[in-house]
């Protein structure tokens, strides 16, 4: 079985500039989180979607959103980057809304330059 | 606020067993997970505590101690593959997620 699922691996943005980042959950999991890490720190909780809504944001400014399609899958967006946004943008997803255990995608190396 | 404390670093000699340590300090507490994250590598689950106890699943278990706000990951056996970055988590209000300051194992031979 297919696991979580990112894309793309790695991405350069200048300052300014918007991104979208993508995940698709692993076959038949219906929550998707999104985190962000730091070299060296531990994953930061951005927004957790659970049947297309959202049921869950962390403390990150309005510039980040996300959203979840019919068929799970998610997208995470980043406008007006700035060098701080520079990590590693890990999707997780689970079965259901308590999210003790997450699957978590390979994740997406952003360089905000 | 919230916050998981755990020790940065900790070695081990292969073969050995070691305690990573986690101290929280929350609200609606709703146990505690366990994560595996080696270098370059995603989170991969190992255990949840939703219960005081010990729960054991090879040579990894868990435990927890809700009075004293404190739970560990135990490593029998350990292996030079063990060598990673360790993170507890607990959910809040079952969609909320808050990983710990993370524990770097070293195993060495």
């Amino acid at each position: 079985d297919a696991g979580v699922t990112q894309s793309p691996t790695h991405l350069i943005k200048t300052r300014g500039q918007h991104v979208t980042l993508r995940c698709s959950p692993i076959s038949g999991h219906k929550s998707v989180s999104w985190y962000q890490q730091v070299l060296g720190q531990g994953p930061q909780f951005i927004f957790q979607y659970y049947e297309k809504e959202e049921r869950g944001r962390g403390n990150f400014p309005d510039r980040f959103s996300a959203r979840q399609f019919p068929n799970y899958s998610s997208e995470l967006n980043v406008n007006a980057l700035l060098l701080g946004d520079s990590a590693l943008y890990l999707c997780a997803s689970s079965t259901g809304t308590f999210a003790y255990e997450q699957y978590f995608g390979p994740g997406t190396r952003l360089t905000v330059t | 606020g919230q916050s998981l404390e755990q020790p940065s670093e900790v070695t081990a000699v292969e073969g050995a067993i070691v305690q990573i340590n986690c101290t929280y300090q929350t609200s609606g507490f709703y146990g505690l997970s366990w994560y595996q994250q080696h270098d370059g590598g995603a989170p991969t689950f190992l255990s949840y505590n939703a219960l005081d106890g010990l729960e054991e699943t090879g040579r990894f278990s868990s435990f927890l101690s809700r009075s004293d706000s404190y739970g560990y990951l135990l490593l029998q056996e350990l292996q030079m593959k063990d060598s990673a970055s360790y993170f507890c988590a607990w959910g809040e209000g079952y969609q909320k997620v808050t990983f710990g300051t993370g524990t770097k194992l070293q195993v060495i031979p």
